[in-house]
């Protein structure tokens, strides 16, 4: 049982280029969460997943992508990086069924975008 | 918009001082409040506070939700350095999203 796992754990990137972030979990969890984190923001919600096939924006949505194709992935994509997306990439997930509300975060990315 | 707003922002104290960290919430269809604590990784899960659970305590660490005055206190007793780190508060409201404040920075010193 690995919980909540992310890749890549470290990325740099220029201006313009696009890239892929993976999320999986294997606890079954409906919910599904990207935030970034920044130095005295503390976590933003960028979008978000109720379930498979289903996504919504959160609070910082501009400039990223989602798909949910299955259930245990949740990929956030950047289509064309920007200096300003350069932070600290988290996922979490959580469970629908038990409405313990407790979500449980993976290791997080380090994105630097030159 | 919901909000959620702690303090204060940074905290430095001794170790075996008592601390305590400020929560505040504005937040549509609440259900829960959440205290997570972050060193340099992950945030880890400490607490979730509801309507049916408005105090919890785990060894030195306790946390009250008031849901009149819609906040919550983490109290820290008998702080030690591995106490050192960012307390993040969260807020649950519609479909299970979370709404965090920026966080407290506390820094313990021997």
């Amino acid at each position: 049982n690995a919980g909540v796992t992310q890749t890549p754990k470290f990325r740099v990137l220029k201006t313009g280029q696009s890239m892929t972030l993976l999320c999986a979990q294997d606890m079954n969890h409906e919910y599904m969460y990207w935030y970034r984190q920044d130095p005295g923001m503390g976590l933003r919600l960028i979008h978000y997943s109720v379930g498979e096939g289903t996504t919504a924006k959160g609070e910082v949505p501009d400039g990223y992508n989602v798909s949910r194709l299955k259930k245990q992935n949740f990929l956030l994509g950047l289509e064309s990086a920007a200096p300003s997306q350069t932070s600290v990439y988290f996922c979490a997930s959580t469970s629908w069924d038990t409405r313990t509300d407790t979500q449980y975060f993976g290791p997080g990315t380090r994105l630097t975008v030159l | 918009e919901d909000k959620v707003v702690q303090s204060p922002l940074s905290l430095v104290v001794h170790e075996g001082d008592t601390v305590t960290l400020n929560c505040s919430y504005e937040v549509t269809n609440f259900r829960s409040l959440l205290w997570y604590k972050q060193e340099k990784k992950a945030p880890t899960f400490l607490f979730m506070l509801t309507s049916s659970g408005i105090e919890k305590k785990s060894g030195r660490l306790s946390s009250i939700l008031d849901k009149k005055e819609l906040s919550s206190i983490l109290n820290i007793t008998a702080t030690q350095t591995g106490d050192s780190a960012i307390y993040l508060c969260a807020s649950t409201g519609a479909n299970s999203k979370l709404t965090f404040g920026k966080g407290i920075t506390l820094s313990v010193r021997p």
